[in-house]
Formats: C-alpha cells, sequence, structure tokens
C-alpha cells in the first residue's frame, strides 16, 4: 500500500502564482524527499528534509514537515510554465529489517502562460 | 558524467516471452531499485536491493525477479510476461533510501 499520498491530485494555475502540493504518510520516517517528474520522464530529486527538520529551502521551493501530523507540503513560489510536471513525495520505509523508499501518487501541476 | 542507464527503453513483446531489462549505475551505490508507473497508481516499488546479493520485495513482485551479481547492475527479469505487465518502468540507485534517488530515463514495456 502506498506510504504517501499527495493532495491535490491535479493543480492548474497561471504563471507568477503560488503552488502548494501537499503529502501525508502513515509511519515514523527517518526523512521525507519530494520528486519531479516531466511527462513520461525519470524522477528529478528535488529535496529532502528530515525528521528533526520543520522546514527546508532551496531556491523557488519550500518544504516543511510536521512528524506530529504526518504531513508535509512542497511550496513552489513565483511558478513558471518550466515547472509544469508530476511531483512526489517519498519516505523510507522499514522493511523485513531492511530499509526502502516508497512514493506517493503525485500531483500533476499545469501552469499556464 | 553520473548517470543510470536503461535498456530497452521501448520494448513490445509477446505474453510468455522472456525478457530482461538491463539497469546500470556507474556511481558506486549500493542500494538500487525497480518501480513500474501506471495511471492513477504513481510508483510503486517492485523489487530493490541493498547490495550485492542482497535484495528484497516491494510492494508489486509478482511476476518479476531481480538478481544482483555486481554492484553496477540490477536486471529485471520477467520470466513469463502477461499484458497486465504492461507498464512504464523504473530503475534508481542511491547509497541508501536516506539519500538522493537518481532514476533512469524509463523502459515503457507493452505486452500484447
Amino acid at each position: 500500500s502506498q506510504q504517501g499520498e499527495e493532495d491535490p491530485q491535479a493543480l492548474s494555475i497561471q504563471e507568477g502564482e503560488n503552488a502548494t502540493m501537499n503529502c501525508s504518510y502513515k509511519t515514523s520516517i527517518n526523512n521525507l524527499q519530494w520528486y519531479r517528474q516531466n511527462s513520461g520522464r525519470g524522477l528529478v530529486h528535488l529535496i529532502l528534509i528530515r525528521s528533526n527538520e520543520r522546514e527546508k529551502h532551496s531556491g523557488r521551493l519550500r518544504v516543511t514537515l510536521d512528524t506530529s501530523k504526518k504531513s508535509s507540503s512542497l511550496l513552489i513560489t513565483a511558478s513558471r510554465a518550466a515547472d509544469t510536471a508530476s511531483y512526489f513525495c517519498a519516505t523510507d520505509v522499514m522493511n523485513t529489517g531492511f530499509q526502502k523508499l516508497v512514493f506517493g501518487t503525485g500531483t500533476r501541476l499545469l501552469v499556464s502562460p | 558524467e553520473a548517470q543510470v542507464t536503461q535498456n530497452p527503453r521501448y520494448l513490445i513483446t509477446v505474453t510468455g516471452k522472456k525478457l530482461t531489462v538491463t539497469c546500470s549505475q556507474n556511481m558506486n551505490h549500493e542500494y538500487m531499485s525497480w518501480y513500474r508507473q501506471d495511471p492513477g497508481l504513481g510508483l510503486r516499488q517492485i523489487y530493490y536491493s541493498m547490495n550485492v546479493e542482497v535484495t528484497d520485495k516491494g510492494d508489486v513482485p509478482e511476476g518479476y525477479k531481480v538478481s544482483r551479481k555486481e554492484k553496477r547492475n540490477f536486471p529485471l527479469i520477467l520470466e513469463s510476461p502477461s499484458p497486465n505487465q504492461t507498464s512504464l518502468y523504473f530503475c534508481a540507485s542511491s547509497w541508501d533510501p536516506d539519500y538522493e534517488q537518481y532514476f533512469g530515463p524509463g523502459t515503457r514495456l507493452t505486452v500484447t
């Protein structure tokens, strides 16, 4: 079953607006990662936030993590048409003694010029 | 250049004909994994490997096999492909799940 669930499933905005995506997860984590995928291509890592961090920035990206609510959000400020992509959160999960990474179902972002 | 390569990129095959999708990384990563991506279902992990000769099932392992005889290679084997394995497949590698994953370009498989 999916560990992470993104919300909304799809988001459509105009260039220059901010885009916010949310991720909820079920079990305790060591870290949470966000990835971007352009249509049909491999995923690209955006940012990693550890469980003892509450907020992290990278350029126009801002990620927050609330471990008490088991949720994270990704904010893209001043969006551009090139930000059009699907965005996924991923969390680490313990499985039979090994740690593995589990992805959510993603948010499709469309940024119109 | 640091990269993960997959071959083939596109494959159309028939039910029951064994096939292998290769995955290779040049970053000396220990952790490698295979995912399939289907519309509305996101990425689902098929198998992962923590190191040479160490593999474990992901969420959807049925119908797939893997091996990790060398650190750089992690092939995905479909012994008897079926139409429900038509999907977009990604290989990924990293130092471990706590680190950034590097993804291959994907293999689009169609089983008729």
